[in-house]
């Protein structure tokens, strides 16, 4: 079972602020994502990588960004934070196992923008 | 691109029911992956199911692959008030190998 930890768990800041939202993982695992989770909702792919140097767009548009310079670092940004920004954050990993590929979650970043 | 289909929206039970949720996809799928989430967490991987009508039990959980590969089911017996959560379905198939979710199942329990 995979080790995934995102910093901060709740945050709560205003319009225009710069955020990063840490995601690390100590699996050594290939592939991490990140989902934005709207209250009861379903999740939404933003970004996700498939190892060092790696990150694509997902299925839903955002406004932040991702970078991948090591393989257990995984944090987004966003460079200028928006009350239509408030959302849950759930970053993610897996090993590159194909259709046996399972994804470990941490326990979010809840995000306020005021 | 691939759709989930996941019911109930909702549950509210009693202690002790035996609960069943499932999910539906438009196209065959290769992996069905079902999760719990707290309020507050991050989804927990429950059971996952890689061949066409595999049935595979986490404790009071059991869950099956459909035989079509278009649907999965996840059953919950003896329930007990931390059971209560949201429910997700994932789904894989073609070549793309990325992950498809459903909505989920909210789950409440009454003692």
């Amino acid at each position: 079972e995979a080790d995934i930890y995102q910093t901060p768990r709740y945050l709560v800041i205003g319009t225009g602020k710069k955020i990063t939202l840490e995601c690390s993982q100590t699996m050594g695992h290939d592939k991490m994502y990140w989902y934005q989770q709207d209250p009861g909702m379903e999740l939404h792919l933003i970004h996700y990588s498939y190892g060092v140097n790696s990150t694509e767009k997902g299925d839903l548009s955002s406004e932040s960004t991702v970078s991948r310079i090591r393989t257990e670092h995984f944090p987004l940004t966003l460079e200028s934070a928006r009350p239509s920004h408030t959302s849950q954050y759930l970053c993610a990993s897996s090993e590159r196992a194909g259709v046996t590929e399972k994804l470990f979650f941490g326990s979010g970043t809840q995000l306020s923008v005021l | 691109g691939q759709q989930l289909n996941q019911s109930p929206q909702s549950m509210f039970i009693q202690e002790g029911e035996d609960v069943s949720m499932n999910c539906t996809s438009s196209s065959i799928f290769n992996t069905w992956l079902w999760y719990k989430q707290d309020p507050g967490e991050g989804p927990v991987l429950l059971i996952a199911l890689y061949k066409a009508g595999e049935l595979t039990s986490n404790g009071r959980l059991t869950a099956q692959f459909g035989i079509t590969r278009k649907d999965s089911f996840l059953n919950i017996s003896a329930s007990i008030p931390s059971d209560v959560g949201i429910y997700f379905c994932a789904g894989r198939g073609g070549s793309n190998y990325k992950l498809t979710f459903g909505k989920g199942t909210l789950l409440t329990v009454n003692p």
